[in-house]
């Protein structure tokens, strides 16, 4: 599986956009780019994803470098609610997703 | 629409005992998966189900795992004889045909005591 690095950590202020980085320079042709993030005490909850071109959807989106090998998901208006880890995962469409160590996003007022 | 279920929400048992898992997917939703995380560790695959077949079953750490999904509509996962690695927080995960968002349930707490 190709493996996507994240920071460990970032913080925001609530109201303010959030860029999460996320490298994955091995990608292969047919990986999908996708975005999870976990709630505290909740399973993984999808968020976006996306190939090639850049995404938006209700909750966020998605910033694809052109040559692929990085992606950013962007979060509009960070809101207390949007406190989570994020998980930046490479996988093909109905096979099992890799999970990393995430990137634990904190917000505060 | 219900989400993916999963239950018990939590199970405490002792080494040696058994347990069963079960999760109920999205209604309609052909690829069911398993996933766990133990206590400080990523959260890891442990197999995949297209209806009622086995896709991938490389995540499975033992025999003492069996995970069923008869008539490809809710699935077991029993765990028989539990030991004390076997805790953790275990996931079900669904998903229709070839579409890449996979929907996760609540998760079952497992502890081995």
């Amino acid at each position: 599986d190709a493996k996507t690095t994240q920071p460990n950590s970032m913080e925001s202020n609530e109201e303010e956009p959030v860029h999460l980085p996320c490298n994955h320079s091995t990608i292969s042709g047919t990986d999908y780019i996708h975005w999870y993030r976990q709630l505290p005490s909740q399973g993984p909850e999808y968020v976006i994803h996306g190939l090639t071109s850049n995404v938006n959807n209700r909750m966020a989106s998605l910033a694809i470098a052109e040559d692929r090998k990085s992606s950013t998901l962007i979060l509009h208006r960070a809101t207390l609610r949007d406190a989570a880890v994020y998980y930046c995962i490479l996988s093909m469409p109905a096979s099992k997703l890799t999970f990393g160590t995430g990137t634990r996003l904190q917000v505060t007022l | 629409e219900a989400g993916v279920t999963q239950f018990p929400s939590h199970s405490v048992i002792e080494k040696g005992q058994t347990v069963t898992l079960r999760c109920d997917p999205i209604s309609g939703h052909d690829n069911l998966y398993w996933y766990r995380r133990v206590m400080g560790k990523e959260i890891k695959f442990l197999l995949h189900f297209v209806k009622e077949s086995k896709q991938d079953e490389s995540g499975m750490p033992n025999n003492r795992f069996l995970a069923e999904r008869t008539g490809g509509t809710y699935s077991t996962l029993k765990v028989q004889p539990a030991e004390l690695e076997d805790s953790g927080v275990y996931f079900c995960a669904s998903s229709q045909g070839l579409r890449p968002e996979a929907f996760f349930g609540q998760g079952t707490r497992l502890t081995v005591v």
